[in-house]
């Protein structure tokens, strides 16, 4: 069946260390990968988007990995600040021949500590 | 540059009533999407339009729900006959045109959200 993971349970880090999420994927084919961050009552905000024929992409302090061979995807936040605390979100895009929405995890909630 | 605008951002509606939630896309944006997230769930893809067009429904409830991008004004999601089922945050994203045609997109760029509770 297909799924799409990310660390269910919330993940907790000092303030001023780089935080790392996972998303993995099983039986998708997608064209691209985005990242989101949604804050509470709000809407995502969309972070950064990495195709299938790139390794890695970068943004400020935020880091994207994309391994078509694995199926996963790690983000990175360096300099974590207590700011960057929020829930991130992995999609996945261009599953469908192009003409379909994006197919989300349920998303890691993230806790910079101070 | 206004972001993608959607209202209401909180909707109550009883059992047996109509919800109306409007979207209204960024400027220059002319593909729609509209998404539900039920509580502890992820969100979910419901439908896909361009103006005047559903270019993907696979997302929707057969039933009670439906949608339209009309050539003037914002995309409106109607859900007849509301249960507390559909209790949930539903999100409009907006994106570009694809430039080198076709439907493939990529960026979604996603607006505040309508809470809608069915009492």
């Amino acid at each position: 069946s297909q799924k799409i993971e990310q660390n269910s349970e919330a993940l907790n880090i000092q303030e001023g260390k780089t935080a790392t999420l996972t998303c993995n994927y099983t039986n998708y084919s997608p064209a691209y990968l985005q990242w989101y961050r949604q804050d509470p009552g709000r809407g995502p905000v969309f972070l950064l988007l990495i195709r299938e024929n790139e390794k890695e992409k970068r943004k400020e302090r935020l880091k994207v990995t994309f391994d078509t061979t694995l199926k996963q995807s790690l983000f990175h936040i360096t300099a974590s600040q207590p700011a960057d605390s929020a829930t991130y979100l992995c999609a996945l895009g261009g599953l469908g021949g192009g003409a379909d929405g994006l197919t989300f995890g349920k998303g890691t909630h993230l806790i910079i500590q101070p | 540059n206004a972001g993608v605008m959607q209202n209401p951002r909180h909707l109550v509606r009883r059992r047996g009533q109509e919800a109306r939630l409007r979207c209204s896309p960024m400027k220059g944006h002319s593909h729609v999407y509209w998404y539900r997230q039920l509580p502890e769930e992820g969100l979910k893809f419901m439908v896909y339009l361009q103006k005047e067009n559903i270019i993907d429904e696979s997302g929707m409830p057969k039933e009670r729900f439906s949608a339209e991008f009309p050539k003037e004004g914002p995309s409106i999601l109607r859900i007849q006959q509301v249960v507390r089922g559909d209790s949930a945050a539903y999100f409009c994203a907006s994106s570009r045109p694809p430039s080198g045609g076709g439907y493939s997109t990529d960026t979604q760029y996603f607006g505040p959200g309508t809470r809608l509770t069915v009492l």
